[in-house]
């Protein structure tokens, strides 16, 4: 238990479906992020909210639209999504110290996402 | 964030002590060297990380060299489930993002009986 919490686990949607992945952290951090890990490839980091402002955004797809309504939670919102979306998606928190030591960062279990 | 290198691939025993590699030549002096690893279909796991002086937790050891352009990730009694991908990771304080972490493709570590 990492303190970061996925869900689903599973998903399997639809082209045209709109679904949610839902990301929650129990361990008082400031900063979240979306990464995106497809078979056989490295992460990609998607994007990072930093004091709920979302504060890097990798040329993502508009498909893909995070919410962070608040410090401890994260969403990622899914429409139209191509099969080649199918991927695990992976949620992390940190302590954002700007200007200070580096912390380490805590990853959820992933959501494995199938688009058919 | 410099780049590393790191071996595609390696294998250990089970009970022996795992040293994985990574190589960062272009670290500067502000970068931190972390290290993480990944079991199968799991979220990444923080390992430990390092400026300059070697480190030890309860998981790992980190020795970096004194030039900063390569360091060895010790575990020093591997098990089976030590078995992932291990990634070495360079990174600079950055101020305005919070904790951005460029993984490679690390390094596929594999515990034998």
């Amino acid at each position: 238990e990492t303190g970061v919490t996925q869900t689903p686990r599973h998903l399997v949607m639809g082209m045209t479906n709109k679904k949610s992945l839902k990301c929650e952290q129990h361990l008082g951090h400031n900063a979240m992020y979306w990464y995106k890990q497809s078979a056989k490839k490295p992460l990609e980091l998607m994007f990072v909210y930093s004091l709920e402002e979302r504060v890097e955004n990798n040329s993502v797809p508009s498909r893909f639209s995070p919410e962070c309504p608040n410090s401890s939670h994260l969403f990622l919102h899914l429409h139209t999504l191509q099969p080649e979306d199918s991927a695990l998606y992976l949620c992390a928190s940190s302590q954002d110290l700007k200007g200070r030591k580096n912390t380490e960062a805590f990853f959820g279990q992933g959501t494995r996402l199938t688009v058919v | 964030d410099a780049k590393t290198t790191q071996p595609p691939s390696m294998d250990c025993a089970e009970g022996r002590a795992a040293n994985l590699p990574c190589n960062h030549s272009t670290i500067s002096g502000n970068e931190y060297v972390y290290w993480y690893r990944q079991i199968h279909s799991q979220g990444p796991q923080y390992i430990i990380h390092g400026l300059k002086n070697n480190e030890t937790n309860e998981m790992a050891s980190l020795i970096i060299t004194e030039d900063r352009k390569s360091s060895t990730l010790i575990l020093p009694h591997a098990t089976l489930r030590d078995t992932a991908v291990y990634y070495c990771i360079v990174r600079a304080p950055n101020s305005n993002s919070g904790y951005a972490l460029n993984f490679g493709k690390g390094t596929s570590l594999l515990v034998t009986p």
